[in-house]
């Protein structure tokens, strides 16, 4: 069975500060997908990062950065300096198993407050 | 303009009146999907389809109907809504459905569906 844990539900922070959302997944397939995705309060839903399962490469974009662990089947999520803008629902999604259906985590709800 | 379009945004109504939400792309993607999403469960699958005449069940199938007759268009049919339908609804297209794996998916804004 395929499964996204997001156990943040909502996290609160004061602009500038660091915050790394957390998600774990399970699935019993060796070749699987992640992702980020953002929900602003508009609504939308932003594709924000896919990683493979065999590239455990962290990756950085600018403020984002993603620490993907096999060991402890996790792919964090961090922003450094945060930004009033940030503030939205943030989704972490898994693809396997041929790739028919993404999987999403519950969200967590991000506050950045001025 | 690549994009996604539902309509309609809004809808409010009654049990057992029969709803369509339209999906289009203008992408000529293969892959189309349609997710629910409520409060705590994040965003499920109702139904996907690889290509035309194609379509499949995910995991929250239960009171809806879904057609692929052209590539552009994946409605999402609602037979005799009940209130638990009420939710928020979301189209996703992909050029194909490897590309699924590439997290390309394209979302539309959503339709907010109300069931009394």
């Amino acid at each position: 069975a395929q499964k996204v844990t997001q156990a943040q539900t909502e996290i609160s922070v004061v602009e500038k500060e660091d915050v790394t959302l957390d998600c774990v997944y399970e699935t019993r397939d060796t070749t699987y997908y992640l992702f980020w995705y953002k929900q602003p309060p508009s609504g939308e839903l932003v594709f924000l990062i896919r990683r493979n399962s065999f590239d455990e490469q962290n990756e950085i974009s600018g403020r984002y950065s993603w620490n993907f662990q096999k060991s402890t089947s996790s792919f964090n999520f961090t922003i450094t300096a945060s930004q009033v803008v940030d503030s939205a629902v943030y989704f972490c999604a898994l693809s396997s198993g041929g790739g028919f259906k993404t999987i999403f985590g519950a969200g967590t709800r991000l506050f950045v407050k001025a | 303009e690549a994009q996604v379009t539902q309509n309609p945004r809004y809808l409010i109504t009654v049990t057992g009146k029969k709803l369509t939400v339209t999906c289009s792309q203008n992408m000529n993607h293969e892959y189309m999907s349609w997710y629910r999403q409520d409060p705590g469960l994040g965003l499920r699958q109702i139904y996907y389809s690889m290509n035309v005449e194609v379509t499949d069940k995910g995991d929250v199938p239960e009171g809806y109907k879904v057609s692929r007759k052209e590539k552009r268009n994946f409605p999402l049919i609602l037979e005799s809504p009940s209130p638990n339908q009420t939710s928020l609804y979301f189209c996703a297209s992909s050029l194909s459905w490897q590309l699924v794996h590439n997290g390309e998916l394209f979302f539309g804004e959503g339709s907010r569906l109300t069931v009394l």
